[in-house]
């Protein structure tokens, strides 16, 4: 069975960093992109970026509104993929989801995990 | 970026009818390779979203034949058969022709 298990939030004040954790599972995760989705709590689905696989030599590309705080990275020995984060803000507070990507179709997410930035 | 415009935004409907989500996108989703990536999620209430439907007609592993997609260039259309309580929820569709990857706002479908 495909699976993705995200690990790693949880509270953190403002300013402060924090990295979730991508685990897959039933496949492969060497063969395909893996992109982070996060969603504020009412709200609906922000891309923040993704990963390629090595053919295509791991290449990144994330949305202009991170300003460059957020970083993706993966391990393939380990099935996993990991999203860094830095000087975070209370609007960062969201659920993150890591999915994996295959052809621009995002066929299969995480169960999420919950983000709260707060003092 | 690319703008994807739902309609409507909420939708009840009769068990057993059916619903129409429009998606319309600021620019046409036709890809270089000719493929139109317009694809179509689900997510259920306290749910991750899940795939349903890719390269706007193509239906995901283990969805049902209840869901189908149309459209081209800009205008695209998710259809609802026969609508089962499980169906509840938002919907998105989201493009992956340019990036950065967008969604539409979503549209919530609950039964009357």
């Amino acid at each position: 069975e495909v699976q993705l298990v995200e690990s790693g939030g949880g509270l953190v004040q403002p300013g402060g960093s924090l990295r979730l954790s991508c685990e897959a599972s039933g496949f492969a995760l060497s063969s395909y992109y893996v992109a982070w989705v996060r969603q504020a709590p009412g709200k609906g689905l922000e891309w923040l970026g993704r990963i390629a696989h090595a053919p295509d030599n791991y290449n990144t590309l994330y949305a202009a509104s991170l300003r460059g705080r957020f970083i993706i990275s993966r391990d393939d020995s380990k099935n996993s993929a990991f999203l860094q984060m830095h000087s975070l803000q209370s609007d960062d507070t969201a659920v993150y989801y890591c999915t994996r990507e295959n052809w621009a179709a995002y066929e299969y997410w995480g169960q999420g995990i919950l983000v709260t930035v707060s003092s | 970026d690319i703008v994807l415009t739902q309609t409507p935004l909420f939708s009840p409907v009769t068990l057993g009818q059916s619903a129409s989500i429009s998606c319309k996108s600021s620019q046409s989703l036709v890809s270089r390779d000719g493929k139109t990536y317009l694809t179509w999620l689900h997510q259920r209430p306290g749910q991750s979203p899940r795939l349903l439907i890719y390269e706007v007609f193509n239906r995901f592993s283990r969805v049902p034949d209840r869901f189908s997609g149309s459209g081209s260039g800009t205008d695209f259309t998710l259809k609802i058969s026969r609508v089962e309580a499980e169906d509840v929820g938002v919907y998105y569709c989201m493009q992956g022709m340019l990036s950065p990857p967008t969604f539409g706002q979503g549209t919530t479908v609950d039964i009357k």
